[in-house]
């Protein structure tokens, strides 16, 4: 159970697109999820809270129209980046919490590793 | 505010001796805090977690890790490494109320040698 899937896992892209970056909560409905970047050898950093029917909360520094989150249902949340620039190549991974679990564990997707050209 | 500091970077052990992975935490409230675990290009799984009940926690794979309010740590342990163990461990603090805060450390690096 709690499995969390994302979709891709590699894409590659020209500078100036959008890509979009979906997660989805395939056991269980998921009230928030959670967008990470990771850089090579560093931790996670938080960069959204996503919770379904409202809008996202960013964390300080990350930029909401460079970013966009949307949280449509209770099993979907995606993540747009838009005009993407060399800069914004990382791992991006997502997580969902279980809308039933009261000690607030977060199931992590597998990341998307995305590289702009 | 809270914090989690990861006290190592990088911890080398032999196969089949015991691992022991430092963290410690700072919450102005009663914090859940957990262990994952990343293996390379991989997304992060969930090794165990402690959330106010029994304050020896044992999760998957053999690990466990032990909960001490007054030394404000969460080390995770385990009693022999195994070669598939080697891997970035991360602890990681969270606290709830409206909005959930959750903080990650560094990570650890976990090498392990046949």
């Amino acid at each position: 159970g709690a499995v969390v899937s994302q979709h891709p896992s590699w894409v590659i892209c020209k500078s100036g697109t959008s890509v979009k970056i979906e997660c989805r909560s395939l056991d269980f409905q998921a009230t928030t999820m959670f967008w990470y970047r990771q850089f090579p050898k560093q931790s996670l950093m938080l960069m959204a809270t996503s919770n379904e029917g409202s809008k996202a909360t960013y964390e300080q520094g990350v930029e909401k129209d460079k970013f966009l989150i949307n949280h449509a249902s209770l099993t979907l949340s995606t993540l747009t980046v838009t005009s993407a620039h060399p800069e914004d190549s990382s791992f991006y991974i997502c997580s969902a919490r279980d809308q039933q679990d009261r000690g607030e564990t977060q199931y992590f997707g597998p990341g998307t590793r995305l590289l702009v050209l | 505010a809270q914090s989690v500091t990861q006290l190592d970077s990088h911890v080398s052990v032999s196969e089949g001796t015991p691992v022991l992975l430092r963290c410690n935490y700072s919450s102005s409230y009663s914090p859940s805090l957990f262990w994952y675990v990343q293996h390379p290009n991989k997304g992060l799984q969930l090794l165990l977690k402690y959330t106010s009940a029994a304050t020896l926690v044992k999760g998957i794979n053999g690990f466990e890790a032990e909960f001490k309010k007054s030394e404000t740590s969460f080390h995770l342990t385990k009693p022999s490494a195994h070669m598939s163990d080697a891997a970035e461990y991360f602890c990681v603090v969270s606290v709830a109320g409206g909005y959930q805060k959750v903080t990650f450390g560094t990570g650890t690096k976990l090498q392990v040698i046949p």
